[in-house]
C-alpha cells in the first residue's frame, strides 16, 4: 500500500479537462514536502511533468499544471489529448519513513 | 543532451550479488545528487537510494539497508548499486535517475532506460 494514494484510473473525451489527486498524511504532504509528478508510457522510464508542486519543466505543454488543496494535491490536464493517455505518478517526501515515496499511479484513458 | 545507461541487470539466485551501473553523460556529473529508483507492475515505483555530488553521503530505503550498497565514481561519470543477499521481493526494473533540488524536496529529472533484475533459482 502507497504513502501516497493516487485513484487507480481517470478518463476524460479528447478536449476534456481531467485531474488527478495524490492523498498524503501529516508526515509527508501534510508537512509541505514538495510534490512531483510524472508521466510514463508503458515500456519506458518516467519523465518529470511537475516539479515542486506547481512547476513545469521546459517543453510541458501549458495543459499541464499542478496545484495543492490541504493534504492533497492534484495535477489537472486541461484539453485533453490522445497523447496523453498514460500512466502518472505523484512523489514526495516522507518524514517518517525518511524516505523519497510515489503513489500507486493513474492510468488516464483518452475515451 | 543528458544521458543516463544503465547497465549489469540479469539473473541472479536468491541470496547472490549482484552491481548495476550507470554511466551519465551530457552534464556536469560532480554537480548533482543521483538517484536508483525502481518498478514493478505490483508495487509501482520505489525510490531505493540515493547519494551526494562527491559521494561522501548516502541514503536508502528501510528494505534495502544493510543490503544495497550505492557508489560513484566521478572520474568515470557513473554511479553502482551493488546488491547482495538479493530475494524475490527485489525483482524489478531498476533506472538510474539524476536529482534535482534540494534534499528532502528532491525530484528526478532525468531517467536512464532501466535494467531489469531477476531474482530466481
Amino acid at each position: 500500500q502507497s504513502v501516497l494514494t493516487q485513484p487507480p484510473s481517470v478518463s476524460g473525451a479528447p478536449g476534456q479537462r481531467v485531474t488527478i489527486s495524490c492523498t498524503g498524511s501529516s508526515s509527508n504532504i501534510g508537512a509541505d514536502y514538495d510534490v512531483h509528478w510524472y508521466q510514463q508510457y508503458p515500456g519506458t522510464a518516467p519523465k518529470v511533468l511537475i516539479y515542486a508542486n506547481s512547476n513545469r519543466p521546459s517543453g510541458v505543454p501549458d495543459r499541464f499544471s499542478g496545484s495543492k488543496s490541504g493534504t492533497s494535491h492534484f495535477l489537472a490536464i486541461s484539453g485533453l489529448q490522445a497523447e496523453d493517455e498514460a500512466d502518472y505518478y505523484c512523489q514526495s517526501y516522507d518524514a517518517s519513513l525518511s524516505d523519497y515515496v510515489f503513489g500507486a499511479g493513474t492510468k488516464v484513458t483518452v475515451l | 543532451e543528458v544521458q543516463l545507461v544503465e547497465s549489469g541487470g540479469g539473473l541472479v539466485q536468491p541470496g547472490g550479488s549482484l552491481t548495476l551501473s550507470c554511466v551519465a553523460s551530457g552534464f556536469t556529473f560532480t554537480n548533482y545528487w543521483m538517484s536508483w529508483v525502481r518498478q514493478t507492475p505490483e508495487k509501482g515505483l520505489e525510490w531505493v537510494a540515493n547519494i551526494n555530488e562527491g559521494g561522501t553521503e548516502a541514503f536508502y530505503v528501510n528494505s534495502v539497508k544493510g543490503r544495497f550498497t550505492i557508489s560513484r565514481d566521478n572520474a568515470r561519470n557513473s554511479m553502482f548499486l551493488q546488491m547482495d543477499s538479493l530475494r524475490a521481493d527485489d525483482v524489478a526494473v531498476y533506472y538510474c535517475a539524476r536529482d534535482q533540488g534540494r534534499r528532502r524536496r528532491q525530484y528526478r529529472d532525468h531517467w536512464g532506460q532501466g535494467t531489469l533484475l531477476t531474482v530466481s533459482s
